[in-house]
């Protein structure tokens, strides 16, 4: 069965440092991998989204990775802002049909 | 460009009664999900669709149903509701080909049980 995990779960940063959000799979066999934005009180907003053929996404001053291999994704944001302050999910696409399989997330607090 | 539309936002509901949220789409697409999103335990699947007049059971789906009469509405109803029912729930949809082009995710409606 394919666990999603996210570590850590909450993290809180001062306003322009770069930061790194984990997110671990335990079944290599995934078909893709989503990084999504969810703000208080609202729906999911898809940030990324990596093929299993693709290393890694960039949009703006977000990239995400993808090591199949070793079960790892990493979102980078590169100088932060108090405007990211979110929670940040990663879900992955595997098994026999097409549904996606979501870590728990983790908080991110950018204070000025 | 309203994507996935969910109605209602907000419920409070007693133990016992019923109610149905709707998910209304227009961006044509296949498949359509319903989550559910509990502190601390992510996003899970509760029934998708794959197709008009379909629907299958995903991770957690007792205590629900499902209704996919047109293609672009997909619909949840609980028949008995309990207070473990209460709960943030996402509808999504995706493309036939979810492959690359991933998920859209409705703004969630909001359940209390009392």
């Amino acid at each position: 069965k394919q666990e999603v995990t996210q570590i850590p779960a909450a993290l809180s940063v001062p306003e322009g440092e770069n930061l790194v959000l984990n997110c671990s799979f335990t079944d290599s066999a995934i078909y893709n991998l989503q990084w999504f934005r969810q703000d208080p009180g609202k729906g999911l907003t898809s940030l990324l989204l990596i093929q299993s053929s693709q290393r890694e996404q960039t949009s703006g001053r977000l990239n995400a990775s993808l090591d199949k291999s070793s079960g790892r994704s990493t979102l980078y944001i590169a100088a932060s802002q108090p405007g990211d302050s979110a929670t940040y999910l990663c879900a992955v696409i595997s098994g026999g049909y097409n549904k996606l399989i979501f870590g728990a997330g983790t908080r991110l607090a950018v204070h000025p | 460009n309203a994507g996935v539309t969910q109605t209602p936002k907000f419920r409070v509901l007693k133990t016992g009664q019923s109610m149905t949220l709707l998910c209304a789409q227009d961006m044509n697409h296949e498949y359509m999900y319903w989550y559910r999103q509990d502190p601390g335990m992510g996003l899970r699947l509760i029934h998708y669709s794959v197709g008009e007049g379909t629907t299958a059971k995903g991770e957690v789906p007792d205590g629900y149903n499902v209704s996919r009469l047109k293609k672009q509405n997909f619909l949840l109803g609980l028949e008995s509701a309990a207070p473990s029912q209460t709960s943030v729930y996402f509808c999504a949809s995706s493309r036939d080909s979810w492959l690359n082009y991933g998920y859209t995710f409705g703004s969630g409606t909001r359940l209390t049980v009392v």
